[in-house]
């Protein structure tokens, strides 16, 4: 597509279901990043994708956070047992590369834990 | 860790009036440095960058910053907004020659009234 997606758009859960979101990059982009937005806040590196690999998952808050990206293109990110903090706009975004590239974003996907 | 301080959180202003919003980083080592914008109802996107030379950097829609590096510095000016200004408005930086984790700031909200 022409622009990064990122699937659901919104999604409310129950306290301690696991959820997983999805991001379709631009095509040719080989860097993925994922950011999550809390109310208030500003936008928090979780984990970056060079290809397949991820060489800085330094940003994600805990062990129920994982992420995975498979052929070089979408990726997935999975919150287990999800707690009322993990509500947030979670944003993907892709680059052509690394570091001094422009990071284009997607629109996002709101994450709401009753 | 670097980190990025916006200091106005909310600012209103008249069409025509002139803007200038406050970045402040701390790494004391070369940086890129990034504005981003967030229009309502959309994505993300980028305003303007600074990599290195001139450190006075002009961007889209009339937009430019200043790098002043002794104040550690990257200001966000235009001499006369417009309506079609509102947004929301995100400083980051990434030290230079590493991977792609940018540091944002928390946020600017720019309110143009007419």
């Amino acid at each position: 597509g022409a622009g990064v997606s990122q699937s659901p758009s919104n999604k409310v859960t129950e306290k301690g279901k696991d959820v997983e979101l999805r991001c379709d990059p631009i095509s040719g982009h080989t860097a993925l990043y994922w950011y999550r937005q809390s109310l208030g806040q500003g936008l928090e590196f979780l984990i970056y994708f060079q290809g397949n690999s991820a060489p800085d998952k330094s940003g994600l808050p805990s062990d129920r956070f994982s992420a995975e990206r498979t052929g070089g293109s979408v990726s997935t990110l999975t919150i287990q047992r999800t707690q009322q903090e993990d509500s947030a706009v979670y944003l993907c975004a892709s680059s052509y590369g690394q570091g001094t590239w422009e990071l284009f974003f997607g629109e996002g996907s709101r994450l709401t834990v009753l | 860790a670097q980190s990025v301080s916006q200091h106005n959180h909310h600012v209103i202003l008249s069409e025509a009036a002139s803007l200038e919003l406050g970045c402040n980083y701390s790494y004391g080592g070369t940086v890129n440095l990034f504005w981003y914008v967030q229009y309502p109802g959309q994505h993300l996107q980028l305003l303007l960058k600074y990599f290195s030379g001139d450190p006075l950097v002009k961007g889209i829609k009339g937009f430019e910053a200043e790098f002043i590096k002794s104040k550690f510095s990257f200001n966000l000016r235009k001499p006369s907004v417009q309506w079609s200004d509102t947004a929301e408005y995100f400083c980051a930086v990434n030290p230079a020659g590493t991977a792609s984790k940018l540091t944002f700031g928390t946020g600017t909200r720019l309110q143009v009234t007419l």
